[in-house]
């Protein structure tokens, strides 16, 4: 039971790359998010998909697309990386619903840097 | 809209020592869930207590517990007999427990320093 994998755990892009972080869990979770940490701000919900077939946007969207592509796997975007997008990374995956076991479970996180 | 406050960019305890740790909310939901999550120097969040709003009795982990006072939308962690191990950013979460709701309000996280 790996619990919540992403990849690449570091990479490095310059300026109008794209690139794709890959989330994957296997706990049969229905609700899975992406969020950035940056310094002094917390976490921020960039996307979130409540459920397999849906996305809905969070906090910081735009410069950001996703997939849910199935049940288990969530990805995140970038078309076209600015250094603003600099930061870590962070996938979670929850229960959902009123479940009182509904804490959010995390990747190890993703630190991009764009030059 | 709900918002998440931690006030305490970061504190210092001496080790075996206690700190509290704060976090202020607000919502005008009745029910919902509050958490405190650590992070360590290695990035990964751990989950360190949780605590649903329609419990009167206050969370305990082990050396950690929580002081939720709803009225004040407080909800404070309480480190017992620090230990190195638990140096790390410390982040306080919100999640309503309305039907639909599926998002997490978290705070800007405050740095604990353990001396020893």
């Amino acid at each position: 039971n790996a619990g919540v994998t992403q990849t690449p755990k570091f990479q490095v892009l310059k300026t109008g790359q794209s690139m794709t972080l890959q989330c994957a869990q296997d706990m049969n979770h229905n609700s899975m998010y992406w969020y950035r940490q940056d310094p002094g701000m917390g976490l921020r919900l960039i996307y979130y998909s409540a459920s397999e077939g849906t996305t809905d946007k969070g906090e910081v969207p735009n410069g950001y697309n996703v997939s849910r592509l199935n049940k288990r796997e969530f990805s995140l975007r970038l078309e076209s990386a600015a250094p603003s997008q600099t930061s870590v990374y962070f996938c979670a995956s929850t229960v959902a619903g009123t479940s009182s076991y509904n804490e959010q479970f995390f990747g190890p996180g993703t630190r991009l840097t764009v030059l | 809209a709900q918002t998440v406050t931690q006030s305490q960019p970061e504190m210092s305890v001496q080790e075996a020592e206690t700190v509290t740790l704060s976090c202020t909310y607000d919502t005008s939901e009745s029910d919902y869930y509050l958490f405190w999550y650590k992070q360590p120097p290695s990035r990964q969040m751990i989950l360190v207590i949780r605590q649903e709003a329609y419990k009167q009795q206050n969370a305990t982990e082990n050396r950690f517990s929580v002081n939720f006072q709803k009225a004040a939308k407080s909800f404070s962690l309480k480190i017992s007999d620090s230990q190195l191990g638990d140096a790390a950013m410390y982040f306080c979460a919100y999640r309503g427990r309305t039907s639909g709701t599926y998002k997490y309000i978290f705070g800007t996280g405050t740095r604990l320093k353990v001396l020893a």
